[in-house]
């Protein structure tokens, strides 16, 4: 399958400083990336989607002055917490679609990062 | 709205035994695309097996199949000849027309004892 490669696995920063997290696909082209929050022993809640070239489509409560979404290529995407919080401190995970014709396919998913805010 | 349903938080099984994993979906879509998701505890999320919603027959990977429904929108996973190895989180998952992001389950914990 295709490989999606999100960097770094793991983080720690200090409270108010901002954090990137960049997700890669690297044996195809991604026009839509996704990215996720998953809260410990919970399922993956969607943040937004970005597509390549336009801004990101953010989730209703997620803060877009937050979480500042860039997808400058078809390749990658980047996320940056900015103005970090401990109550930032998550699991944040990106995933690549496959797209034929009109649908997307197929999802393959980065390592993921872990957060910690201090 | 389309939605995905797991309705068993936890699961358990004994090594080499068969186990099934409940999933229900509702769309008002026709063609969708249908997966489930393991997540072991290094959190990467790994396809399992995928389903498109057009082909009747149920798909298979190895140990893996699953019981695809359309009528009743169900969509079971069954391990067969569980391996600890399987002891993980399990995500059902569904892509459909023009929504663009996967919808997932709360997912099913599953252990699998030796």
């Amino acid at each position: 399958g295709a490989v999606v490669s999100q960097h770094p696995s793991w983080v720690i920063c200090k409270s108010g400083t901002s954090v990137k997290i960049e997700c890669r696909s690297l044996d195809f082209q991604a026009t839509t990336m996704f990215w996720y929050r998953q809260f410990p022993k919970q399922s993956l809640m969607l943040m937004a989607t970005s597509n390549e070239g336009s801004k990101a489509t953010y989730e209703q409560g997620v803060e877009k002055d937050k979480f500042l979404i860039n997808h400058a290529s078809l390749t990658l995407s980047t996320l940056t917490v900015t103005s970090a919080h401990p109550e930032d401190s998550s699991f944040y995970i990106c995933s690549a679609a496959i797209r034929r014709g009109s649908m997307n396919t197929e999802a393959f998913f980065g390592q993921g990062t872990r957060l910690t805010v201090v | 709205a389309q939605t995905v349903t797991q309705s068993q938080p936890e699961m358990s099984v004994q090594e080499a035994e068969t186990v099934t994993l409940s999933c229900t979906y509702d769309t008002s879509e026709n063609n969708y695309y249908l997966f489930w998701y393991k997540q072991p505890p290094s959190r990467q999320m790994i396809l399992v097996i995928r389903q498109e919603a057009y082909k009747q027959q149920n798909a298979t990977e190895n140990r893996f199949s699953v019981n695809f429904q359309k009528a009743a929108k169900s969509f079971s996973l069954k391990i067969s000849d569980s391996q600890l190895g399987d002891t993980a989180m399990y995500f059902c998952a569904f892509y459909g027309g023009s929504q663009g992001n996967l919808i997932f389950g709360k997912g099913t914990k599953l252990s699998v004892k030796p």
